[in-house]
């Protein structure tokens, strides 16, 4: 079976711009969560969807939003890019609501 | 707020040594406590762990949980160059999401 993917595998992008990260979970996973980490600290929880619905939302601003679709893929959406949002985001999924598997990540700059 | 804090923030040793990681938390209904591996981008599962005094183990690395005292720790012994990764733990609480803390830097040396 395929891992967590996750594409694109790297992003630069200018302050002010908007940006879709997406994930595909593993087959027959339901659950799927983002995470951003930066440099020096763990992943920091921002969404989690299960059977398209979300279950739960970290401390993170508006412009963060997320949608998970009928199979299960999702799409991470980050507007008016700030220089802070440069970190990794991390796709995680499980079959329900524990044990996440990640994916590789998407490694965004923001210049 | 659900917290986890991880100890020492990094460490150094030579092939052959046994590392004991630290982790303690604070979490509104503990369900789980999980431990991951992060080389370069994709933390990699190892353990998780939802009862206190059962020790998990895989190969070099165990790890067990004092639900009580609330920590875990995760053991390696005769650790090797491809165990120096950061070592992250993370639990779960009633909100069924994640919180991770900031990580073990583990670097074996030859």
């Amino acid at each position: 079976d395929a891992g967590v993917t996750q594409s694109p595998t790297h992003l630069i992008k200018t302050r002010g711009q908007h940006v879709t990260l997406r994930c595909s979970p593993i087959s027959g996973h339901k659950s799927v969560s983002w995470y951003q980490q930066v440099l020096g600290q763990g992943p920091q929880f921002i969404f989690q969807y299960y059977e398209k619905e979300e279950r739960g939302r970290g401390n993170f601003p508006d412009r963060f939003s997320a949608r998970q679709f009928p199979n299960y893929s999702s799409e991470l959406n980050v507007n008016a890019l700030l220089l802070g949002d440069s970190a990794l985001y991390l796709c995680a999924s499980s079959r329900d609501l524990t044990e996440a598997f990640f994916g590789q990540g998407t490694r965004l700059t923001v210049v | 707020e659900d917290k986890v804090v991880q100890s020492p923030l990094s460490l150094v040793v030579h092939e052959g040594d046994t590392v004991t990681l630290n982790c303690s938390y604070e979490v509104t209904n503990f369900r789980s406590l999980l431990w991951y591996k992060q080389e370069k981008k994709a933390p990699t599962f190892l353990f998780m762990l939802t009862s206190s005094g059962i020790e998990k183990k895989s190969g070099r690395l165990s790890s067990i949980l004092d639900k009580k005292e609330l920590f875990s720790i995760l053991n390696i012994t005769a650790t090797q160059t491809g165990d120096s990764a950061i070592y992250l733990c993370a639990v779960e609480g009633s909100a069924r999401q994640l919180t991770f803390g900031s990580g073990t830097q583990l670097t074996v040396l030859p």
